[in-house]
């Protein structure tokens, strides 16, 4: 059974730095074929994927937020971590881990099959 | 970068009814397009991959159509666990980054 799971703070302070990790169970992140990305949400708006990590640990980021970004993994712990510098209150959103069944040039490498539960960051002071 | 544009931003409809709903891209994306549903309070879910094909588990009446830049999802009758908000999906080549569309959401009417 596959599932994934993000853990965080729950409020940050504007200009602070957010730490969130995703633990997958039922599935290996040493998997050559398994990629995890982080997509957020704010309050009743859309989806906004951040970034990705593949098989092989080559990162992708959002072209906008690449600045802040980082994503990185730790295949004996199962778990995809993401830092965002420089927090602000329009952070504010619904953080989700999401998994892709596929690498870059496979055909299934492009959508996301199972989804964490999300966890909601509040940027304030 | 692509950019998805979903039509129409609100369908309101009747249980029994059909949706129709579309996501355009500004460039052609093949058939990488995925689709979701997404209740409130919920992760969203994955429908339809590769276009027109139904994620395991996902019923019948969900149906995807479409190539290149004009696709569609349809749900032939809905019923009541249907009304929720639908987004559609798909990544670029290179560098790969993901984007989603604006959603539609399908309220009862």
């Amino acid at each position: 059974q596959v599932t994934l799971k993000e853990s965080g703070p729950v409020l940050v302070k504007p200009t602070e730095t957010l730490t969130l990790t995703c633990t997958v169970s039922g599935f290996s992140l040493s998997n050559a074929r398994m990629g995890v990305s982080w997509i957020r949400q704010p309050p009743g708006k859309a989806l906004e994927w951040l970034a990705h990590i593949f098989s092989n640990d080559e990162k992708s980021y959002s072209t906008s937020l690449k600045t802040r970004l980082t994503i990185s993994k730790d295949t004996s712990k199962s778990q995809v971590v993401l830092t965002m510098t420089n927090m602000d209150p329009v952070d504010t959103a619904t953080y989700y881990c999401a998994r892709i069944p596929g690498d870059y040039f496979d055909s299934s490498g492009y959508y996301f099959d199972y989804w964490g539960q999300g966890t909601l960051v509040t940027v304030s002071s | 970068e692509i950019v998805l544009t979903q039509s129409p931003a609100t369908l309101s409809l009747s249980p029994g009814e059909r949706a129709t709903l579309s996501c355009r891209a500004s460039q052609s994306v093949s058939s990488y397009l995925a689709w979701y549903q997404q209740k409130p309070g919920q992760a969203p879910r994955l429908l339809i991959y590769a276009a027109s094909n139904r994620a395991t588990g996902i019923p019948d009446r969900f149906s995807g159509s479409g190539s290149g830049t004009d696709f569609t999802l349809t749900i032939s009758s809905l019923e009541p666990e249907d009304f929720a908000v639908y987004y559609c999906q798909q990544r670029s080549n290179w560098p790969p980054t993901w984007t989603f569309g604006q959603g539609t959401k399908v309220e009862i009417k």
